[in-house]
């Protein structure tokens, strides 16, 4: 069964500071994945995503991910946080069928420092 | 004008109440879903909708039901709520391969 799971719960980083959020899933395909970002109140924003081509996306808001076939991951990267990025993160991953269902991991919730 | 709306955005109710949570889009998608979100278990699939006549169960559809009234609509019912249905609900469009999230729901069964 696909599964996502996002090992760290919650970040803290400073202002300036580099970002990895991590990502790991779980699929015997080739997946569809994405990032996707929720600031408080609202929804969901898509921030990138993979289904194939170039290992490294670049996304939204200087975000950029790197799919790892052999890790099975596709870990989230910024190199310098603002205080604006400080949200909830979440990872998913589609079936290559694309039946449209997403499974999502459970979130990293990022706070920025001053 | 937001592309895919919610309403209401907030709501409470009392146990064995029924509660519709109703949305709109305006992005021409077929492919509708109800999602709810709870702290620390992401977002789970309700149910879903690859169009007017096609709904299917989602991972999580037990006490819940749907209708979807036309390509633009999508209606989530709690036929009769309970506690652990509070949650934040979000419902999604997608085209063939994004899904775009409305501003989500927060219920609050007493």
């Amino acid at each position: 069964a696909q599964s996502v799971t996002q090992p760290d719960i919650h970040i803290t980083v400073s202002e300036g500071a580099s970002l990895e959020l991590r990502c790991n899933y779980s699929y015997g395909a080739t997946p569809y994945l994405f990032w996707y970002v929720q600031s408080p109140g609202q929804g969901l924003q898509l921030l990138l995503k993979y289904f194939s081509g170039d290992t490294l996306v670049q996304g939204i808001k200087g975000f950029e991910a790197e799919f790892k076939r052999s890790q099975s991951s596709f870990n989230l990267r910024k190199p310098s946080v603002h205080w604006s990025d400080a949200a909830e993160y979440f990872c998913a991953v589609a079936g290559s069928g694309n039946t449209g269902k997403l499974i999502f991991g459970q979130g990293t919730t990022l706070q920025v420092k001053p | 004008d937001a592309d895919v709306t919610q309403t209401p955005r907030n709501r409470i109710t009392k146990t064995g109440k029924r509660i519709m949570l109703e949305c709109s889009q305006t992005k021409g998608h077929d492919r509708m879903y109800w999602y709810r979100q709870d702290p620390g278990l992401g977002l789970r699939l309700i149910y879903y909708s690859f169009d007017v006549k096609d709904i299917n169960k989602g991972e999580i559809s037990d006490g819940y039901s749907v209708s979807r009234q036309a390509q633009a609509k999508f209606s989530l019912s709690l036929e009769s709520a309970i506690p652990n249905q509070t949650a934040l609900y979000f419902c999604a469009t997608s085209d063939w391969d994004t899904q775009y999230f409305g501003p989500g729901t927060r219920l609050t069964v007493l």
